[in-house]
């Protein structure tokens, strides 16, 4: 079993609905990150997280430390939304911690 | 801008070759990192290094090669030893112990033909 796991693998969504992509993780940690990765390859950071909940813009990050579960929501989603979305959790507060990577959601809107 | 950049962005790379891929950050980071992705899995950690002249292996080191001789720079080698060393490999750079954002290249594609 991965430290690590998301659901679902993959996703496909009509444009304008709302979306959520689950992270549940075994370990203890420090920080949570939800990354987005774009289909060149390219990965942007799109939140960290260590507690409670996050908002920019249509996309919503929350953290519930207890449970080791954490969640992305996407508001009125929208084509340029479709990527591969991962989540990662740092179990140590030094640079040199691990990142532990789930495998990643692939989301597809489609117009 | 400030950024990492990786290059070159798609490689080939001939059986018994040596290759080496470059990683470049301005942000002032202290910290650097080599991940590599495979089809259906994470992200898999390779090298790090948390301050320059030092390094340390990640969790599938055997067959790389790295340096950290300037703060910016941590190219990172895939050596003939690598057995499967086609894969996406991607850099990334975070601040030390006080930051915890985490920035990533664009990666760079490597095929052995």
């Amino acid at each position: 079993k991965n430290e690590v796991e998301q659901s679902p693998q993959n996703l496909t969504a009509q444009e304008g609905e709302f979306i959520t992509i689950n992270c549940s993780y075994s370990v203890g940690i420090s920080a949570l990150h939800w990354l987005q990765q774009h289909p060149g390859g390219g990965i942007v950071s799109l939140f960290m997280l260590s507690s409670g909940k996050k908002k920019h813009g249509r996309l919503i990050a929350t953290i519930n430390i207890q449970e080791k579960h954490s969640s992305l929501h996407i508001t009125a989603s929208h084509p340029r939304d479709s990527a591969v979305y991962i989540c990662a959790v740092r179990s140590g507060e030094t640079s040199g911690s691990r990142l532990t990577f789930g495998e990643g959601t692939q989301l597809t809107v489609n117009p | 801008d400030g950024g990492i950049t990786q290059s070159p962005k798609y490689l080939f790379r001939k059986e018994g070759q040596n290759v080496t891929l470059s990683c470049e950050q301005n942000l002032n980071h202290d910290a650097m990192y080599w991940y590599r992705q495979d089809p259906g899995q994470g992200l898999r950690l390779i090298y790090y290094s948390q301050i320059v002249n030092d390094f340390q292996k990640g969790d599938i080191a055997e067959g790389y090669s790295v340096s950290r001789e300037k703060k910016e720079s941590f190219p990172l080698t895939v050596t003939s030893a690598q057995k499967n060393p086609t894969a996406f490999y991607l850099c990334a750079s975070r601040r030390g112990y006080t930051g915890n954002t985490i920035y990533f290249g664009e990666g760079s594609w490597l095929t052995v033909v």
